[in-house]
């Protein structure tokens, strides 16, 4: 079966720190990969997809970016974080062939940017 | 542009009854429809989908309805329990665009014991 984990689980930084999340997926392999940011009391909001190695496209232009450096594996990452940077940050994969387009989620991470 | 809303933000429902969640849609390109249940502090758990060629799908006590014409889908939960209590998210995509979901914004449903 497949699995997917993020970490860390909930992180604290100050204004200006840099960011590094990290998902990774198991049990398959070519998935498509996203990461998603909740921010408090509304919904989820895509902010990068991958269809593999090295293949990213932003949906929203931000302070965040993604890279994809192995097939399972996806960052999130930002040199200089800001207070809007807070939220619960999501990844998702899905299958890359068609008839199933369903997305997985990870557990999250909530990320407080003080 | 919201072009997926839940324009009801919660819903409280008695243990036995029938819940009925709505989305609405403004984007005509979409042609795949899924609901996830969230948690808080957990990623969204995939409960059901349905294709732009069906008008129903149902697994156990769901039961997605979509109505294209209208654009507007609704989650059934037959019969309710309080262990469906959460946070429940409609999402819709262009499947030939990717596969990207856009969300609404959610509504928590309550089940009372």
């Amino acid at each position: 079966s497949q699995t997917i984990h993020q970490w860390p689980a909930t992180l604290v930084q100050p204004v200006g720190s840099p960011l590094s999340l990290e998902c990774t997926v198991e049990g398959t392999s070519n998935p498509n990969l996203y990461w998603y940011r909740q921010a408090a009391g509304r919904g989820l909001q895509l902010l990068f997809y991958s269809v593999g190695i090295g293949q990213i496209s932003s949906e929203v232009p931000q302070n965040l970016s993604a890279s994809r450096p192995q097939d399972r594996q996806f960052i999130l990452s930002s040199k200089k974080l800001l207070l809007s940077d807070s939220g619960f940050y999501l990844c998702a994969w899905s299958r890359g062939t068609s008839g199933r387009y369903e997305q997985y989620f990870g557990p999250g991470t909530r990320l407080t940017v003080t | 542009d919201q072009q997926v809303k839940q324009n009801s933000p919660s819903l409280s429902v008695q243990e036995g009854r029938i819940s009925i969640l709505n989305c609405d849609y403004t984007n005509s390109m979409f042609d795949y429809f899924l609901w996830y249940k969230k948690y808080p502090a957990e990623g969204p758990t995939f409960l059901i989908s349905i294709s732009s060629i069906k008008d129903k799908n149902e697994d156990g006590r769901f039961t997605v309805f979509l109505n294209k014409s209208a654009k507007h889908l609704s989650l059934h939960i037959v019969p309710s329990q309080p262990g469906d209590s959460a946070v429940y998210f409609c999402a819709a995509s262009v499947i030939e665009a990717g596969n990207m979901l856009t969300f609404g914004g959610g509504t928590r449903l309550m089940v009372k014991p």
